[in-house]
């Protein structure tokens, strides 16, 4: 079975500074997908990122940037500028690629933001 | 707007009744996926349906069942309430080889 592993229960940043959440899985499948998903206070799950395991250019989104190393099966988020809403639970997830897969979270980085 | 609809947005009940929580998922996707959050919490997964047929279970208690009918909307039923089972229950659907899209989901708060 899949998992997925963050070990940063909290974090926290000055406005305007670099973070990296980190994020490791495992998983004996060729074919997924990594997401990192945002949920604010008012706890709507918004999606941030994705990466295709296939891909081996790491995904961008302006601010937000992913790590990616397959062989080492990691899946780190860098937001870069960090701004005061970017305060949140963060969610790293991977999902079995075809169209069937399974969608599995870690346990959250709550992420706070310093002005 | 994410295009998956939950109803209703907040429900209190008391203990030991039977509620039933629905999702529309955005048009397409066969994929729909059911999780609790309590307070402070992550997510855990309880089941997943695809194109009208269970898919995959998580830690979904024997009080709760769930099923998506053929129109894809999905039903989530939960039975003899306890204070416990209040929490945020969201739902998502995804399509094939795409990304899950999450609901407002449903606070439901057990007296």
């Amino acid at each position: 079975a899949q998992t997925v592993t963050q070990s940063q229960p909290e974090m926290s940043v000055q406005e305007a500074e670099t973070v990296t959440l980190s994020c490791t899985y495992d998983t004996s499948e060729s074919d997924y997908y990594l997401f990192w998903y945002k949920q604010p206070p008012s706890r709507q799950m918004i999606l941030v990122i994705r990466q295709e395991a296939y891909k081996q250019q790491n995904a961008t989104e302006n601010r937000f940037s992913v790590n990616f190393q397959k062989a080492a099966k990691s899946f780190s988020l860098k937001i870069s500028d960090s701004q005061l809403g970017d305060a949140a639970m963060y969610f790293c997830a991977y999902r079995s690629g075809g169209s069937q897969g399974n969608l599995i979270f870690g346990k959250g980085t709550k992420l706070s933001v310093k002005p | 707007d994410s295009g998956v609809t939950q109803t209703p947005k907040h429900l209190i009940t008391a203990t030991g009744q039977r509620v039933t929580l629905r999702c529309s998922p955005r048009s397409g996707d066969l994929s729909v996926y059911w999780y609790q959050q309590s307070l402070d919490q992550g997510l855990q997964f309880l089941i997943q349906y695809y194109n009208g047929e269970e898919r995959a279970k998580g830690n979904i208690l024997e009080r709760f069942s769930a099923q998506q009918f053929p129109d894809l909307h999905s039903e989530l039923n939960l039975s003899s309430l306890e204070l416990g089972d209040s929490a945020l229950y969201f739902c998502a659907s995804s399509a094939q080889g795409g990304e899950a899209f999450f609901g407002q989901g449903t606070r439901l708060t057990v007296v």
